[in-house]
């Protein structure tokens, strides 16, 4: 069966630092890849998906990126945190070509202070 | 631009009642609708949607995709407690890779 893991559960970073957010997917290949971000009891706001490796698409502009190194690794980054970053970052993954439904991992939740 | 709105943003409810919550979507090219809820940490998958299949249920919950006016409700009856969560709706269009999210509805069962 496949699973997803995403680390770590919680992050405390001051404002200008860098972050680094990994997530792994197992028991699949070739995922559709994808971070979301979740303001304090809100919805899901898409920031990044990748359907292959080295591809990235971005959804908003920011001072966050996303690679994909391998297959079933996806990162978010930062080289400096802004206040506003603070939120609860999720990791998702679908089988292509179509994403749904999307399986979570249990998410991040990052405090920029 | 693909659109999903949540309503109620918020409903405090009594253990036993029913609710419904609601969900708008303008989107181009529809394929499917999802509902899933989050408790703590990961949203999980509930129902999903389409044009093939617009009436889902399981247990206590129930869904219904109404392509003629945009939208979709989900309905639990009897709730429980552990029916507290966030609830989110998500629409994918046709050649899009990925699910657009409404707001959420955060709802609260007392006992």
């Amino acid at each position: 069966s496949q699973t997803i893991h995403q680390w770590p559960a919680t992050l405390v970073q001051p404002v200008g630092s860098p972050l680094s957010l990994e997530c792994t997917v197992e028991g699949t290949s070739n995922p559709n890849l994808y971070w979301y971000r979740q303001a304090a009891g809100r919805g899901l706001q898409l920031l990044f998906y990748s359907v292959g490796i080295g591809q990235i698409s971005s959804e908003v502009p920011q001072n966050l990126s996303a690679s994909r190194p391998q297959d079933r690794q996806f990162i978010l980054s930062s080289k400096k945190l802004l206040l506003s970053d603070s939120g609860f970052y999720l990791c998702a993954w679908s089988p292509g070509p179509y994403n749904s439904p999307l399986h979570f991992g249990n998410g991040t939740r990052l405090t920029v202070t | 631009e693909d659109k999903v709105v949540q309503s109620p943003l918020s409903l405090v409810v009594h253990e036993g009642d029913t609710v419904t919550l609601n969900c708008s979507y303008e989107v181009t090219n529809f394929r499917s609708l999802l509902w899933y809820k989050q408790e703590k940490k990961a949203p999980t998958f509930l129902f999903m949607l389409t044009s093939s299949g617009i009436e889902k249920k399981s247990g206590r919950l129930s869904s219904i995709l109404d392509k003629k006016e945009l939208s979709s409700i989900l309905n639990i009856t009897a709730t429980q407690t552990g029916d507290s969560a966030i609830y989110l709706c998500a629409v994918e269009a046709r050649g899009a890779q990925k699910l657009v999210f409404g707001q959420g509805t955060r709802l609260t069962i007392n006992p």
